[in-house]
């Protein structure tokens, strides 16, 4: 399966804890996207690489958040001191950016469910 | 970003086909409309995209007015497993989903 994967599927956790997810995406995509979802909602944009530049970041993403995109290749995320409000899904997507005026498709995973007990 | 609207659910039967309509009133010249689906505790799907006129693959069609400020998704004869909640986005790499149509097909 060539689509994009992340890992774990599912975590649970306790309040305070420092939790890492990680993205794989589509081997030739070169931007990749975390959004967050909770339960009845569409997916809430976080953060987005070209390659392996952050180049934006939404307000969602506190400061207990960060994003990494080494080498433009997999992605992580890490939320530390974990609160019972940061449980949600998070979907990573990825896509091969469009020339300028031309559609752009992102193709996302299966997403990681976490929970903070 | 242009922003859309949708309706939130719809009901349908088996083999019926199913119209949800977007309206996206601000949609910016180079927009294309994208619209994606997605099942419980999966990421989104991509369905189909399109810019102007029609558009269709195997599993849908898009149709899109002159004005583009709305488009209408079509899913022929639906089944059981078409139950899902179908996005409509607009706009290019950085899109805003809303809270989506939740389609429930009924045998």
């Amino acid at each position: 399966d060539t689509g994009v994967s992340q890992d774990p599927r599912h975590k649970i956790t306790k309040r305070g804890q420092n939790v890492t997810f990680r993205c794989d995406p589509i081997s030739e995509h070169n931007r990749l996207y975390w959004y967050r979802q909770t339960l009845g909602q569409g997916p809430e944009f976080l953060t987005y690489f070209q390659n392996e530049a952050q180049l934006e970041k939404s307000r969602l993403l506190s400061d207990r958040f960060s994003a990494e995109r080494p080498k433009g290749s997999f992605s992580t995320l890490e939320i530390q001191r974990t609160e019972q409000g940061d449980s949600a899904m998070y979907l990573c997507a990825s896509s091969l950016g469009a020339v300028a005026g031309g559609p752009e498709t992102q193709y996302f995973g299966p997403g990681t469910r976490l929970l903070v007990l | 970003l242009a922003k859309t609207t949708q309706p939130i659910s719809m009901d349908s039967y088996e083999g019926q086909e199913v119209n949800i309509t977007c309206s996206h009133n601000n949609i910016a010249t180079n927009d294309y409309i994208t619209w994606y689906q997605q099942f419980p505790s999966q990421g989104p799907r991509f369905i189909i995209q399109g810019y102007k006129t029609k558009v269709t693959n195997e599993v849908a069609s898009l149709f899109i007015p002159a004005d583009r400020k709305s488009s209408t998704l079509s899913l022929p004869r639906v089944s059981l497993s078409d139950t899902a909640v179908y996005y409509c986005l607009v706009g290019g790499f950085k899109t805003i989903f809303g809270a989506g149509t939740r389609l429930f097909v009924k045998a």
